[in-house]
């Protein structure tokens, strides 16, 4: 059964560190999606790649995050620096474009301290 | 300012009762409408989808529906099992992002089926 495998499962770092989260996409999708679930904003759209081109990082904020694909079987999400604010569970997703549904890694539970 | 609305945090059933879990949107370009289950510590899994072509949907004891001029939409589940407590979050997408790009997300509902 394919899945979305996310690394690091937790990370715990002090303010100002940098932190990076990897995600290898179901081989074949197309599409990758960054979400960020806290408390009090649900499930968050950070950013969207299609055929490892960026289309919407516009839920990123955009002086201290980054996402990239350096190839078909990676992405990587990136805070630099990180804030005790940016503490949540980051989920990677991925999908085909036509139709079918998204499938959700088990998430990088990330506290800033 | 929240696109789509599940407006009750929690609901509590009895084992082989009706779960009714509902969601409301403010965005009519939405046209594709899913509905994701989540277990604690698990990403969230899809459960069933509807297009805003149809206005129902089912797949074994799950039915969508879906009201399009009241902007709303509701998960049925019968009759439910204490395997069904989760938190089920409804999703939205509109047609310029592609299938499921741009998906928005509601904040949730935790779902407990009690014995």
């Amino acid at each position: 059964d394919a899945r979305v495998t996310q690394t690091p499962r937790h990370k715990v770092t002090e303010m100002g560190q940098e932190v990076t989260m990897r995600c290898q996409p179901i081989l074949g999708h197309n599409t990758v999606f960054w979400y960020r679930q806290t408390m009090m904003q649900g499930l968050e759209l950070l950013a969207y790649f299609r055929n490892r081109a960026p289309l919407d990082d516009s839920g990123m904020p955009k002086d201290r995050f980054s996402a990239e694909m350096p190839d078909a079987t990676l992405a990587t999400l990136k805070i630099q620096p990180s804030e005790p604010r940016d503490s949540a569970v980051y989920f990677c997703a991925s999908g085909l474009v036509l139709g079918s549904p998204l499938h959700f890694g088990n998430g990088t539970r990330l506290t800033v301290t | 300012d929240q696109q789509v609305k599940q407006n009750s945090p929690s609901l509590s059933v009895q084992e082989g009762r009706i779960s009714i879990l509902n969601c409301d949107y403010t965005n009519s370009m939405f046209d594709y409408f899913l509905w994701y289950k989540k277990y604690p510590a698990e990403g969230p899994t899809f459960l069933i989808s509807i297009s805003s072509i149809k206005d129902k949907n089912e797949d074994g004891r799950f039915t969508v529906f879906l009201n399009k001029s009241a902007k709303h939409l509701s998960l049925h589940i019968v009759p439910s099992q204490p395997g069904d407590s989760a938190v089920y979050f409804c999703a939205a997408s509109a047609p310029y992002g592609g299938s499921q790009g741009n998906l928005i997300f509601g904040k949730g509902t935790k779902l407990s089926v009690k014995p």
